[in-house]
């Protein structure tokens, strides 16, 4: 079983929509959690990151972290065909080694 | 500053033979970390290098192997290559100096086909 579980979807919403994304994972050893878009053809690029549960916000994104349930989520506001990638969910713990969700292609139709 | 690059940016192998791939993280970063990605299992980490030393290490066969330089450039070499290590070679520095975690920042890849 891996650390992290992610659904792979593909997901496809209308643009304007709130595109909701989760992620599972299994150690509670995490204590750092990101979030990576990637669009084809290239590399993975931050979009957000924490290491404590609650929100965070960062414009049309938000982040929530609940370590108690060991579930992490990203939400997209108003969400833009230029959203359109696979988001990948990534934890860590102090070391630094990343452990990646499968990611979840998201695809935002006009 | 620039940017994360990787060269070569594509590569196309056959089965038994061996492939470098180079890294040149963001001025200033130390670490660097390569990972695979492939469709079925995803992203996998490599290994991480910091100041010429492997400090990670992922759950990879021993025909996986890096280095670093002196000026933090990284190598990754795969021998003995196998159909399976077809994938996109990611790779990624960071700032970080000891054992804390700091923002990763992923260069394009390197997209291996093995024939």
């Amino acid at each position: 079983q891996k650390e992290v579980e992610q659904d792979p979807g593909p997901l496809s919403v209308p643009e304007g929509a709130i595109v909701s994304l989760n992620c599972t994972y299994s150690n509670s050893a995490f204590q750092y959690f990101m979030w990576y878009r990637q669009y084809s053809r290239k590399g993975p690029e931050l979009l957000m990151y924490t290491y404590s549960s609650g929100n965070k916000e960062d414009g049309r994104f938000t982040a929530q972290v609940d370590k108690s349930s060991k579930y992490i989520s990203l939400f997209i506001r108003d969400s833009q065909p230029s959203d359109s990638a696979t988001y990948l969910c990534a934890v860590t713990d102090s070391w630094g080694k990343l452990q990646f969700g499968a990611g979840t292609q998201v695809v935002v139709t006009p | 500053k620039a940017g994360v690059t990787q060269t070569p940016r594509y590569l196309i192998k056959t089965r038994g033979q061996q492939v470098t791939l180079s890294c040149s993280p963001i001025s200033g970063h130390r670490s660097v970390s390569w990972y695979q990605q492939t469709p079925g299992q995803g992203l996998q980490f490599l290994f991480e290098y910091f100041s010429e030393t492997q400090r990670n290490k992922g759950n990879f066969p021993g025909r996986f192997s890096g280095r670093q330089f002196s000026n933090s450039r990284s190598e990754m070499n795969v021998s003995t290559l196998e159909l399976g290590d077809s994938a996109l070679y990611l790779c990624a520095s960071s700032s970080r100096t000891s054992g804390y975690t700091d923002t990763q920042y992923f260069g394009p890849g390197t997209r291996l086909t093995v024939l």
